[in-house]
């Protein structure tokens, strides 16, 4: 498989449910992303993983609690989410350019996880 | 107000036609992503551009860091490039937080 791949690409969940989306970068990539994407708004940065570590975590509610174990695989566990966490789940990765973060890095997108909280 | 704003919101031309959609930003920026999304939810990067203009096959970018605004042109239009093309833009140098424009679905009929 090469890019970006995110699994499952539909998943329909109740509000007591706990699941998981899987996010795989066969890129060799050291960034990982989350977003979100709900109807008619545009896209929110979620959480960013650096070398594993989480760098940035956008004001997102405890019930998305993102995993990171090595570079290459990227988590979002679900917990108790609301019918308004409705929305497609984008995984990204990218290549930063050394600690300095020098430079401006693109982002290769995975297909998205479209979720469906009853 | 977004501060990444996207114009026209939806837009229907004809096979062959030239096309336009512009992205305007409110804020300092280091650069700036055209992206497309097809139905079904997957995201291509087509440009990151920061000055100038960039070319790729029918499509070309421009950015005027002045007046804070690009334009995603595409010529001679077919079906194929029906999709939502969705412009970001990265604030600092280095940094990694996108900001999203709306998108602007683009229908091309035969």
């Amino acid at each position: 498989e090469t890019g970006v791949t995110q699994t499952p690409r539909h998943l329909v969940m109740g509000m007591t449910n706990k699941k998981s989306l899987k996010c795989e970068q066969h890129l060799g990539h050291n960034a990982m992303y989350w977003y979100k994407q709900s109807a008619k708004k545009p896209l929110e940065l979620m959480f960013v993983y650096n070398f594993k570590e989480q760098t940035e975590n956008n004001s997102v509610p405890s019930r998305f609690s993102p995993e990171c174990p090595n570079s290459s695989h990227l988590f979002l566990h679900l917990h108790t989410l609301q019918p308004e966490d409705s929305a497609l789940y984008l995984c990204a990765s990218s290549q930063r350019s050394g600690t300095s973060g020098r430079g401006t890095d693109t982002q290769y997108f995975g297909p998205g996880t479209r979720l469906t909280v009853l | 107000k977004n501060e990444v704003e996207q114009s026209p919101q939806n837009l229907t031309a004809q096979e062959g036609e030239f096309i336009t959609i512009n992205c305007s930003y409110s804020v300092g920026i280091s650069a700036l992503h055209w992206l497309q999304q097809h139905p079904g939810g997957g995201i291509v990067s087509l440009f990151m551009l920061s000055s100038g203009k960039k070319k790729h096959g029918r499509l070309i970018a421009t950015i005027n860091i002045q007046e804070k605004h690009s334009s995603l042109h595409i010529t001679a239009s077919h079906p194929r490039d029906s999709a939502v093309y969705i412009c970001a833009v990265i604030s600092g140098e280095g940094a990694q937080k996108l900001v999203f424009g709306q998108g602007t679905r683009l229908t091309i009929n035969p």
